[in-house]
């Protein structure tokens, strides 16, 4: 089946980094993607790394991606209260159609 | 401004009705999605299209149905015979036109089986 796995939950404290962990399914996905969604609203596009590239680094954001492992994670360094959020990482399917598949979302939680 | 809207954002509905919520962008996106969304299951895929006249059931379709008369408007149908629609249900859209264009999505609708 298509599945994109996360963990559900994950809590740190104000400056630290947090890591979030994503393993996807689809060997041939060319694009994978990292949203944030703000409590009661839509997602918002983050960032998203090619599948030729193992990291992607944008400001506090730094994706790394093991395409032998299928694993994609998010890091967010000197993590602020403001990203307390749901993060999702998500795949495009491109057989035929581009099928847009999200995972089950980690909820961060920033401890002053 | 250009975006993609839902309404409304909160919807009651009695057991056995149909309900239908709305979903319009002015980006003129090709594709159009929705979504569930559920504590711990994060976002399901109900259905899609990726032109008008033409959409793909998703995972979990049963109990839905959606019509695109329009490139603009992607339409939900809630019907009776889905057991458990009480869920966030998220609208999304992009320009279709390669697999890197990122997705845009509405507020989302709350809906509530009373």
């Amino acid at each position: 089946g298509e599945d994109v796995e996360q963990s559900l939950f994950l809590s740190v404290r104000e400056g630290d980094s947090s890591v979030i962990n994503c393993t996807y399914t689809d060997s041939s996905s060319t694009y994978l993607y990292w949203y944030k969604q703000e409590p009661g609203a839509g997602l918002q596009l983050l960032t998203y790394i090619f599948s030729n590239m193992d990291m992607k680094q944008d400001q506090r954001l730094t994706v790394l991606l093991n395409k032998k492992d299928k694993h994609l994670s998010l890091r967010i360094a000197d993590t602020q209260t403001g990203d307390s959020a749901i993060y999702f990482c998500a795949e495009i399917f491109t057989s035929g159609t581009y099928k847009y598949i999200f995972g089950t979302g980690t909820r961060l939680k920033v401890l002053a | 401004d250009g975006g993609i809207t839902q309404s409304p954002k909160y919807l009651f509905r009695k057991e056995g009705q149909n309900v239908t919520l709305s979903c319009e962008q002015n980006l003129n996106h090709d594709a159009m999605y929705w979504y569930r969304q559920d504590p711990g299951q994060g976002l399901r895929l109900i259905y899609y299209s990726q032109i008008v006249n033409d959409f793909q059931k998703g995972d979990i379709a049963e109990g839905y149905s959606v019509s695109r008369e329009k490139k603009e408007s992607f339409p939900l149908t809630v019907t009776s015979a889905q057991k458990n629609p009480t869920a966030f249900y998220l609208c999304a859209s992009r320009k279709d036109e390669a697999p890197y264009t990122e997705a845009f999505f509405g507020q989302g609708t709350r809906l509530t089986v009373v």
